[in-house]
């Protein structure tokens, strides 16, 4: 079944650390995205790549780190930078570049202790 | 800036209530809209979207909603509620013409009381 496989999806870290958050998809999708969840705040994008070897700022790219190296994979990294990193992480992908609904993953939850 | 604005954070209502979730978005141009849905413990999943045509749009589950240009409003209504549409639900919307961004409102938590 094709579909977005994000990993882990709990995750606890200490401050300071880095995090990388996996991403994975097989739809063969151009477009990926990251969003961010918090009770209330609805789903803020972050990061999102239109094609391999490009992606742009979302609306809270502070503290966060990309990578588009292959189509199928959109890792992102949560440095220390973060000054809140404790939420839950979505991934996502459409179909057409521009318009179309996203594919989501089911989640990463990162807990910062 | 596109901002998209949904009424209520929480909703509750009893099975078989009729239900009308609101949501008003901003934007100047055309817009592709969408309502998506996470039932508890699920991945966020399309319920429906609209890119042109009838305003009045159908989706999964005996959901539909109606895009209201002149309001800029898109809100989600079904006629009789179950239990299982226990979930958290979400609107969106994206420029037509490449809109690479889609924004999301708050969401609205609603339970169903059996």
């Amino acid at each position: 079944d094709g579909g977005i496989t994000q990993s882990p999806k709990y995750l606890f870290r200490k401050e300071g650390q880095n995090v990388t958050l996996s991403c994975e998809q097989n739809l063969n999708h151009d477009a990926m995205y990251w969003y961010r969840q918090d009770p209330g705040q609805g789903l803020r994008l972050i990061y999102y790549s239109q094609i391999v070897n490009d992606f742009q700022k979302g609306d809270i790219a502070e503290g966060y780190s990309v990578s588009r190296e292959k189509k199928e994979s959109f890792p992102l990294t949560v440095t220390s930078a973060q000054k809140n990193p404790t939420a839950f992480y979505l991934c996502a992908s459409r179909r057409e570049w521009g318009t179309g609904e996203l594919f989501f993953g089911e989640g990463s939850r990162l807990t910062v202790l | 800036a596109q901002s998209v604005s949904q009424h209520n954070h929480h909703v509750i209502l009893s099975e078989a209530a009729s239900l009308e979730l609101g949501c008003n978005y901003s934007y100047g141009g055309t817009v592709n809209l969408f309502w998506y849905v996470q039932y508890p413990g699920q991945h966020l999943q399309l319920l429906l979207k609209y890119f042109s045509g009838d305003p009045l749009v159908k989706g999964i589950k005996g959901f539909e909603a109606e895009f209201i240009k002149s309001k800029f409003s898109f809100n989600l209504r079904k006629p009789s509620v179950q239990w299982s549409d226990t979930a958290e639900y979400f609107c969106a919307v994206n420029a037509a013409t490449g809109g690479f961004k889609t924004i999301f409102g708050a969401g609205t938590r609603l339970f169903v009381k059996a």
